[in-house]
């Protein structure tokens, strides 16, 4: 079954860019969607085919797909991103989700 | 108000069964297919599955057949997942997400309103 891999954790100051990776085979002619996930709340989506920002999501979100490995970039990190963040693709009508990444800002 | 609501938490013995529902609220019901993640504690998202909120044709994941039913009832706007035979590894906390843009390019879906959970707990 198709596997998407995503570091346990990422650390980053406040200010600076974060950088969360999503890794699978041929990832990059595949969709990938981002979903923040703070704690003791539902989902949502930070980033959608790939590169876009849903309305309502701030301009420091960015995604990027290409061979194997998606990313998420969060430019500027604030406090308030501090969450775990899942990246989601399909694989043959298969929803899969990352394992999750949990980034702190600290 | 564009939402989904869930039932509220359960908690069940091994062996028995549960059914969770999901009532959208606030838009066309069956503009959008629904699916079902869950989330045991502390770990990561799990899809079970989709249902055709116009048909209501069920696709389970691998892994989530059998046990697992999706169904709905259109006419409350709500969809149902049952779990039979629960084991002790179901308990999570168990979502239902609506579909970006509805039925359109199956294959890249993604979820833009989840409802907040319903936690199924099973333990003896």
């Amino acid at each position: 079954s198709y596997e998407l891999t995503q570091p346990p954790s990422v650390s980053v100051s406040p200010g600076q860019t974060a950088i969360i990776t999503c890794s699978g085979d041929d990832l990059g002619n595949k969709y990938v969607c981002w979903y923040q996930q703070r704690p003791g709340q539902s989902p949502v989506v930070v980033i959608y085919q790939d590169t876009k920002r849903p309305s309502g999501i701030p301009e420091r979100f960015s995604g990027s797909n290409s061979g194997n490995t998606a990313t998420l970039t969060i430019s500027g990190t604030q406090t308030m991103d501090e969450a775990d963040y899942y990246c989601q693709a399909w694989d043959t009508r298969t929803l899969v989700f990352g394992g999750g990444t949990k980034l702190t800002v600290l | 108000q564009v939402q989904l609501v869930q039932s509220g938490s359960e908690s069940k013995k091994p062996g028995a069964s549960v059914n969770i529902s999901c009532k959208a609220s606030g838009y066309t019901f069956n503009y959008f297919p629904l699916n079902w993640v869950r989330q045991a504690p502390g770990q990561g998202l799990e899809w079970l599955g989709w249902i055709n909120t116009n048909t209501g044709n069920p696709t389970y994941a691998q892994g989530f057949t059998g046990r697992f039913v999706l169904s709905l009832d259109a006419s409350v706007s709500t969809a149902y997942l049952q779990i039979s035979s629960l084991k002790a590894d179901d308990t999570a906390l168990y979502y239902c997400a609506r579909v970006a843009k509805g039925y359109s390019d199956y294959g890249n879906w993604y979820f833009d309103l989840w409802g907040r959970g319903t936690l199924v707990t099973v333990s003896s």
